[in-house]
């Protein structure tokens, strides 16, 4: 089974603060992505990676950068956490096969900024 | 710009009933097409899918269906059970790109 851990079930942070989500996978996949999710807008690509020290903007970039210096962790940086970034969010992967478009998610993230 | 709409927040159902989710899309280079199931406090888990040369995929209680002149999917979950209750999202990906594009999710409540 395809597990994707997350650092932090619940996390409680001040505005202005330097945020780190964390997200590990065990399989050994190409692809990682971070998404957050609001009530209404669904899953929103923020950040996405085919490869160790590649990454590739998603839709919604502003205010977050990313980082993987491994294959099997993926990070997402709030440089200066506001209140509207305050959401859910999930990191996923996938293989890097022709075909394949299946992500595995890890259980979440929610981010509070206070 | 939503290329993948998921219109209606929420659906009620009594168990045993069939329940219909509906998707629609703007973008006609999709070409396969996702269904994921969120429970709260939880990530979204895999479904079923189907691929744009296909019109039906099933699975068990769960059936796709692909309707591409419309550019409109639907999940037919028959019969229904209080444990579908969850958040359902369809999602859309095109040209092995690895992306998905998220709709806004539906909101299912199957009755007892």
């Amino acid at each position: 089974d395809v597990k994707v851990t997350q650092s932090s079930r619940y996390l409680v942070k001040r505005t202005g603060e330097k945020v780190f989500l964390e997200c590990v996978q065990d399989m050994d996949h190409e692809n990682m992505f971070w998404y957050r999710q609001d009530p209404g807008l669904g899953l929103r690509l923020i950040y996405f990676s085919y490869d160790v020290k590649m990454k590739e903007k998603g839709d919604i970039p502003e205010g977050y950068s990313v980082s993987r210096e491994k294959k099997e962790r993926f990070s997402l940086i709030l440089e200066s956490a506001s209140t509207n970034q305050t959401s859910m969010y999930l990191c996923a992967s996938s293989l890097w096969a022709s075909g394949n478009y299946e992500q595995y998610f890890g259980p979440g993230t929610r981010l509070t900024v206070t | 710009d939503q290329q993948v709409k998921q219109n209606s927040p929420s659906l009620s159902v009594q168990e045993g009933r069939i329940s219909i989710l509906n998707c629609d899309y703007t973008n006609s280079m999709f070409d396969y097409f996702l269904w994921y199931k969120k429970y709260p406090a939880e990530g979204p888990t895999f479904l079923i899918s189907i691929s744009s040369i296909k019109d039906k995929n099933e699975d068990g209680r769960f059936t796709v269906f692909l309707n591409k002149s419309a550019k409109h999917l639907s999940l037919h979950i028959v019969p229904s059970q209080p444990g579908d209750s969850a958040v359902y999202f369809c999602a859309a990906s095109w040209s092995n790109t690895g992306k998905l594009i998220f709709g806004q999710g539906t909101t299912l409540q199957v009755k007892p």
